[in-house]
């Protein structure tokens, strides 16, 4: 059955980095469009970047353009986003989701996610 | 970026009772409309697709409607396990979008 496994969250100073990752199992990981979304406590979910099933084509939220970046490794069936210059407003759950072999097909399945917490 | 507007943002709602969630896009986009449910301290699942088409495993008391702008989600018959909240996503552009959520909880 289909796993994605969110980690690498943690408590960071403004300012600081983060490597996130998300493990894939179950399927033919190199086959699909990854995610990445985010929810800030008590709050909606926010769309953040999605890479497709090459790496070829990257997008970012414009939130975060600049600062994240998305990539992934199909030998290692794992999705990565390095998140750089982190701000209290990026306090969130951070999820991935797979795609599908398209860029416009729906989210069908998610992380249990991992939260970064940015504070001094 | 198109923005997704649901109603209610809140709804209390006595069992077995038919709920009615709607989701409204800035612009037309189709059917390029999904939904999810998220359970408090759980992940968002995928409820239905494309506006309207179901997903396996998913009760049969979730529906989904709509095109273009104006789009439902209906639960008919609201069991206590469906307390969550609900959220509507549009992937006819990027940047992608959510609605800001609509919580549904047992009167």
């Amino acid at each position: 059955q289909v796993h994605l496994v969110d980690s690498g969250g943690g408590l960071v100073k403004p300012g600081g980095s983060l490597r996130l990752s998300c493990a894939a199992s179950g399927f033919t990981f190199s086959d699909h469009y990854m995610t990445w979304v985010r929810q800030a406590p008590g709050k909606g979910l926010e769309w953040i970047s999605y890479i497709s099933s090459t790496g070829s084509t990257i997008y970012y939220a414009d939130s975060v353009k600049g600062r994240f970046t998305i990539s992934r490794d199909n030998a290692k069936n794992s999705l990565y986003l390095q998140i750089n210059s982190l701000r209290a407003e990026d306090t969130a759950v951070y999820y991935c989701a797979r795609g599908g072999y398209n860029w416009y097909d729906e989210l069908d399945y998610w992380g249990q996610g991992t939260l970064v917490t940015v504070s001094s | 970026e198109i923005v997704l507007t649901q109603s209610p943002d809140f709804q209390s709602v006595t069992p077995k009772e038919k709920v009615t969630i709607t989701c409204r896009a800035s612009q037309s986009i189709g059917t390029s409309l999904h939904w999810y449910q998220q359970k408090p301290d759980q992940s968002p699942k995928l409820l239905i697709k494309s506006a309207s088409q179901s997903i396996s495993g998913v009760p049969s008391r979730f529906s989904g409607s709509g095109f273009g702008r104006d789009f439902s989600l209906t639960i008919n018959s609201l069991e206590a396990e469906d307390v969550a909240a609900y959220y509507c996503h549009q992937s006819s552009s990027v940047p992608m979008t959510f609605g800001q959520g609509t919580k549904v909880e047992i009167k």
